[in-house]
């Protein structure tokens, strides 16, 4: 079955370091990518996405690019913020899906 | 626009109680999903409702239940409620255009079964 994999955490980091988490995916034909960002307390936030194979999401200085020769959706940051300390998702949903698979979850946790 | 909505933001309930969770989708959203989320099993998907019929349906009992209504308003109920349901409930509202699928998150309700 379908399945989205990120790499194991926590990721700490000092501030204004570089930011990235590995996510890889299986799924049948072409799944849209999306990374959701979870602040302590909260629900899921959209923080970008890509709808196919090349495409570049980015949004508030995040990037992941869909890469389907590796079936790979990385979310990168040149120059993380105490402010980004969250848990970070990776997910993906079929072309005519209704349902979200995420990830198991990634914890950023930055310091100043 | 106003986000989705999500009541109430915490539960406390008992065993074998039932209970019933409320989500209000972003205004013209037609599609609204549930998802479960447990530090051990992370977010799994519960079910989905487009104009009011359950769309798909993942892998959970049938103590787990849901409807749609008319304006798009919809509920989750969870019966004869076990320990193992405690868990934060997050409603997504979504639509889908030309550049797919896009879902967006209530806050969730935390649910604790003592």
């Amino acid at each position: 079955g379908d399945s989205v994999t990120q790499m194991e955490g926590p990721v700490t980091l000092s501030e204004e370091a570089f930011l990235t988490i590995n996510c890889t995916y299986t799924a049948t034909g072409y799944p849209s990518l999306f990374w959701y960002v979870q602040y302590p307390g909260e629900g899921l936030q959209l923080l970008l996405k890509a709808t196919k194979a090349d495409d570049k999401g980015s949004n508030k200085g995040f990037e992941a690019t869909y890469r389907k020769e590796t079936t790979s959706f990385h979310l990168e940051k040149g120059s993380v913020q105490v402010s980004d300390s969250a848990v970070y998702f990776c997910a993906l949903i079929h072309q005519a899906g209704t349902a979200l698979i995420f990830g198991k979850g990634t914890t950023l946790s930055v310091s100043s | 626009k106003a986000g989705v909505t999500q009541t109430p933001r915490y539960l406390i309930k008992t065993r074998g109680q039932q209970v019933t969770l409320s989500c209000s989708p972003i205004s013209g959203h037609r599609s609204v999903s549930w998802y479960q989320q447990t530090p051990g099993q992370g977010l799994q998907f519960l079910f989905e409702y487009f104009s009011e019929t359950q769309r798909n349906k993942g892998n959970f009992p049938g103590r787990f239940s849901g409807r749609q209504f008319s304006n798009s308003r919809s509920e989750m109920n969870v019966s004869t409620l076990e320990l193992g349901d405690s868990a934060l409930y997050l409603c997504a509202s979504s639509f889908t255009r030309g550049g797919g699928t896009e879902a967006f998150f209530g806050q969730g309700t935390r649910l604790t079964v003592v």
